[in-house]
């Protein structure tokens, strides 16, 4: 059983908002990740952390931004939304042993 | 550079039908593949995985081996059920400081009743 977890599972904004989407996993994991899923389905990695203060930028260019303060934490920020950010967002962490992803439920996040 | 390629969804089966999905990889190395499962409203979750040539994975009545001498990693199921319905992603893993995962870009099953 997966311990890592998202809030919200599903947001309507309007443009201009602030948000952020929370990620919190309790594995004690060092590295995780944000990808952001196409209604087609593909994933893109949009940012990635290798531990504590560590931030780094994925595959895909994104307008989000993240903080890495606490091992356990890995919140994602959009400054001012827009309706090309309508997505779902997952988080996932990675283990040391087994080299498994963990992923959230997601985020579901629609800009109108 | 790395990369893994998946056939076109959607798949759709009848009950009790016999599945593969295939997947086919380029790698450096001797990377470690898996197969991962979204199920509707739901993350991604590890189906099941090999990492080193010839292994066989399985879990769930899945199974997929790992042929180096033709770089894939096709799923089988020998009879599906309703419940099965989900997109199932094949990924590799090169090793590497970022332990970055590569995703194929998924397939969507849809069995029948």
């Amino acid at each position: 059983e997966a311990d890592i977890y998202q809030t919200p599972r599903y947001l309507v904004i309007g443009t201009g908002k602030k948000i952020t989407l929370e990620c919190s996993q309790t594995m004690g994991h060092d590295k995780m990740y944000w990808y952001q899923q196409d209604p087609g389905m593909e994933l893109h990695l949009i940012h990635y952390s290798y531990g504590v203060n560590s931030t780094e930028k994925g595959d895909l260019s994104s307008e989000s931004t993240v903080s890495r303060i606490r091992t356990e934490h890995f919140p994602l920020t959009l400054e001012s939304a827009r309706p090309s950010h309508t997505s779902q967002y997952l988080c996932a962490s990675r283990g040391a042993a087994t080299g498994e992803l963990f992923f959230g439920e997601g985020s579901r996040l629609t800009v109108l | 550079g790395d990369s893994v390629t998946q056939m076109e969804g959607p798949v759709t089966l009848s009950e009790e039908a016999f599945l593969t999905i295939n997947c086919t990889y380029t790698a450096t190395g001797y990377p470690s593949l898996f197969w991962y499962v979204q199920y509707p409203g739901e993350g991604l979750q590890l189906l099941l995985k090999a990492t080193k040539a010839d292994d066989k994975g399985s879990n769930k009545g899945f199974e997929a081996t790992y042929r180096k001498e033709t770089t894939s990693f096709h799923l089988e199921k020998g009879s599906v059920q309703v419940s099965d319905s989900a997109v199932y992603f094949c990924a590799l893993d090169n090793g590497g400081a970022t332990n970055k995962l590569i995703f194929g870009t998924g397939t969507l099953l849809a069995v029948q009743p």
